[in-house]
């Protein structure tokens, strides 16, 4: 069975200092990968997806970016946060080609910015 | 671009019927998603339609009109394990890029 991971699951920065959130899939080969930012109380705000490795397309400019270094590996990194992007972080992964894209959420990480 | 609507909160019976509703405009649009959320969970998979008509899973059921870019969710015989964020989302750009709404929070009362 597929399973996806996420870590840390909780995390506090100050502002300015760096940031690497990673998620891995397993189960499962070649998924499309994606990023998501949730405010609190809000929706879901997509950051970034890759559909293989190296391959990655960004939804909104920003201070983050993300890389897929290896095909069940996907990360999401800062060079310098701001208070904005505090949220809580999910990693998805779907099955390319079926046309469903049903998205297979990890537990998420929740960064607090201070 | 895409831009998606649904409405913030909506509030109802146990036992009852709701219906959520959402409005979309989609470049390359090729389907409609539901997801649910509880609160600090991750979101869900519940259903998805690709063609107009609805579609039925149990107690919810998922409506898509693509000539009106309308679609919404229909959940019966209300449970208090229903209060959740149900979110739509629409699948494009070839079918790897899905979009959501900002979510709709279901609060069901006794």
């Amino acid at each position: 069975s597929q399973t996806i991971h996420q870590w840390p699951a909780t995390l506090v920065q100050p502002v300015g200092s760096p940031l690497s959130l990673e998620c891995t899939v397993e189960g499962t080969s070649n998924p499309n990968l994606y990023w998501y930012r949730q405010a609190a109380g809000r929706g879901l705000q997509l950051l970034f997806y890759s559909v293989g490795i190296g391959q990655i397309s960004s939804e909104v400019p920003q201070n983050l970016s993300a890389s897929r270094p290896q095909d069940r590996q996907f990360i999401l990194s800062s060079k310098k946060l701001l208070l904005s992007d505090s949220g809580f972080y999910l990693c998805a992964w779907s099955t390319p080609g079926t046309g469903l894209n049903e998205q297979f959420f990890g537990p998420g990480t929740r960064l607090t910015v201070l | 671009g895409q831009s998606l609507e649904q409405p913030s909160e909506v509030t109802a019976v146990e036992g009852a019927i709701v219906q959520i509703n959402c409005t979309y405009q989609t470049s390359g649009f090729y389907g409609l998603s539901w997801y649910q959320q509880h609160d600090g969970g991750a979101p869900t998979f519940l259903s998805y339609n690709a063609l107009d008509g609805l579609e039925e899973t149990g107690r919810f059921s998922s409506f898509l009109s693509r000539s009106d870019s309308y679609g919404y969710l229909l959940l019966q015989e209300l449970q208090m394990k229903d209060s959740a964020s149900y979110f739509c989302a629409t699948v494009s750009g070839g079918y790897q890029k899905v979009t959501f709404g900002i979510g709709t929070k279901l609060q069901v009362i006794p």
